[in-house]
């Protein structure tokens, strides 16, 4: 199993400011995964983060909006630029373990006022 | 391409009733499923999966699913739910990605 923690566990934003989310695993991993979860909703892919190479984005996602970054093994930061309401959602970072399950940090939920 | 169908967003159910979380799945290839569950302000825990051999699986919980593929479903039950079961639980396949279902929100009352 994998332990992730996520900082911040929630904040309240303005609009057109921009938010660094932090992602830690407490073991190395090849590839750390980024989604949304916006109120009510499933969750949606934003990006994969691979180390040491840019980070894969999904289909509607975009590395201006949605950069991030991915300094090590352990670490990965996503920001959310530029802000609006409607990215008003639970943004969760995420790892694979070896038989194909999912492990999630406790989630960001970011509020934009 | 894979898909998830979830058909209830919510199912409200008695304390120590039995209760099944339906789902299903639309795959050309065979495909891992995954039970998931979030409690309120919290990530994702997995139940259960489903990768090969024995189509029922027990989870964490008291939970086990049943996979059927004639008929496309993996469909999550517990033969009796407590207060603390109240949670969103969402079914996902993976092949080379995560496909997540929309989610059910099982509601225990007392």
């Amino acid at each position: 199993s994998a332990v992730i923690s996520q900082k911040p566990s929630r904040d309240i934003c303005q609009r057109g400011t921009s938010l660094t989310i932090q992602c830690q695993v407490d073991s190395q991993v090849t590839m750390m995964f980024w989604y949304r979860q916006q109120p009510g909703q499933s969750l949606t892919l934003i990006a994969t983060a691979n180390q040491g190479s840019e980070a894969t984005y999904e289909s509607g996602f975009v590395i201006d909006k949605f950069p991030i970054s991915r300094p090590n093994l352990t670490f990965s930061t996503l920001t959310v630029s530029n802000m609006s309401p409607e990215d008003s959602s639970i943004y969760l970072c995420s790892v694979q373990g070896s038989t194909g399950e999912l492990f999630f940090g406790e989630g960001s939920r970011l509020t934009v006022l | 391409a894979q898909s998830v169908t979830q058909l209830d967003s919510q199912v409200p159910v008695f304390e120590e009733a039995p209760v099944e979380l339906r789902c299903n799945y639309s795959s050309s290839v065979s495909v891992y499923l995954f039970w998931y569950v979030q409690y309120p302000n919290q990530g994702l825990q997995l139940l259960l999966k489903y990768l090969s051999g024995s189509t029922l699986v027990k989870g964490i919980n008291g939970f086990e699913a049943e996979f059927n593929k004639s008929q496309t479903s993996f469909h999550l039950r517990k033969p009796s739910v407590h207060i603390s079961d109240t949670a969103e639980y969402f079914c996902a396949v993976s092949l080379t990605k995560y496909i997540f279902g929309t989610g059910t929100r099982l509601k225990v009352l007392a």
